[in-house]
């Protein structure tokens, strides 16, 4: 299953709401997970289930969509939220990422 | 708390063998409702998913990468191992180890949610 996301990079400013898109190239159903990635660190789950926030995560993620088209939303960017975003296919037993968007 | 922790050598001789160990601590490997994964980045790139292992020993692996990889798990150590064959300066990268929510229903494994819990990576540099 290959993932697609859109755009690859966005500038955006603090206080700024963030859209995300993600494609997959058949239906996943809900199995579709966001990953937040700072530079010289480990990726941070966010969203599991397409819209499930994970544990100490935020309320201003937010993740939605089903079948192939997801979007992770920030409702109103803080300075830390400038990072790689990436999204993640678990529906296949061979999971998939995106090639990621830098928000900067 | 659980924490991942990786090992293994910074540098290895290209056509050899990369092994590496992610040591788990604050849990026990053996639970069934967790699999145990390993990811990788090459600089400046973005994240690509090798494979994973449950405690049944059950494996996945990324189709691309299946020919040369196997992934072992010692629950004795509580700790699971990555080993790519036939390495090339393409595979320099920085390896993480990763846990996520899954289990198996006798040959069926699942794990539907992601990887919630990562080491904090391992550079290996391909050279000779």
């Amino acid at each position: 299953i290959q993932m697609t996301q859109s755009p690859s990079s966005l500038s955006a400013s603090v206080g700024d709401s963030v859209t995300i898109s993600c494609r997959a190239s058949l239906s996943i159903d809900t199995y579709l997970n966001w990953y937040q990635q700072k530079p010289g660190k480990a990726p941070r789950l966010l969203i599991y289930g397409a819209s499930n926030l994970q544990s100490g995560v935020p309320s201003r993620f937010g993740g939605s969509g089903s079948g192939t088209d997801f979007t992770l939303t920030i409702s109103s960017l803080q300075p830390e939220d400038f990072a790689t975003y990436y999204c993640q296919q678990s529906y296949s037993s061979s999971f998939t990422f995106g090639p990621g968007t830098k928000v900067d | 708390q659980v924490q991942l922790q990786e090992s293994g050598p910074g540098l290895v001789k290209p056509s050899q063998t990369l092994s590496l160990t992610c040591s788990v601590s604050g849990g026990s490997i053996s639970s069934g409702s967790y699999f145990w994964s390993w990811i990788w980045q090459p600089a400046g790139k973005g994240l690509e998913w090798i494979g994973r292992i449950y405690s049944s020993g059950a494996t996945n692996y990324n189709p691309s990468l299946k020919s040369r990889v196997t992934i072992s798990i010692d629950t004795s150590k509580n700790q699971f191992s990555l080993r790519l064959s036939s390495v090339t300066a393409a595979d320099t990268a920085v390896f993480y180890c990763a846990r996520g929510p899954g289990y198996c229903s006798g040959p069926d494994c699942y794990g539907y949610y992601g990887m919630d819990v990562w080491g904090q990576g391992t550079t290996v540099s391909v050279s000779s």
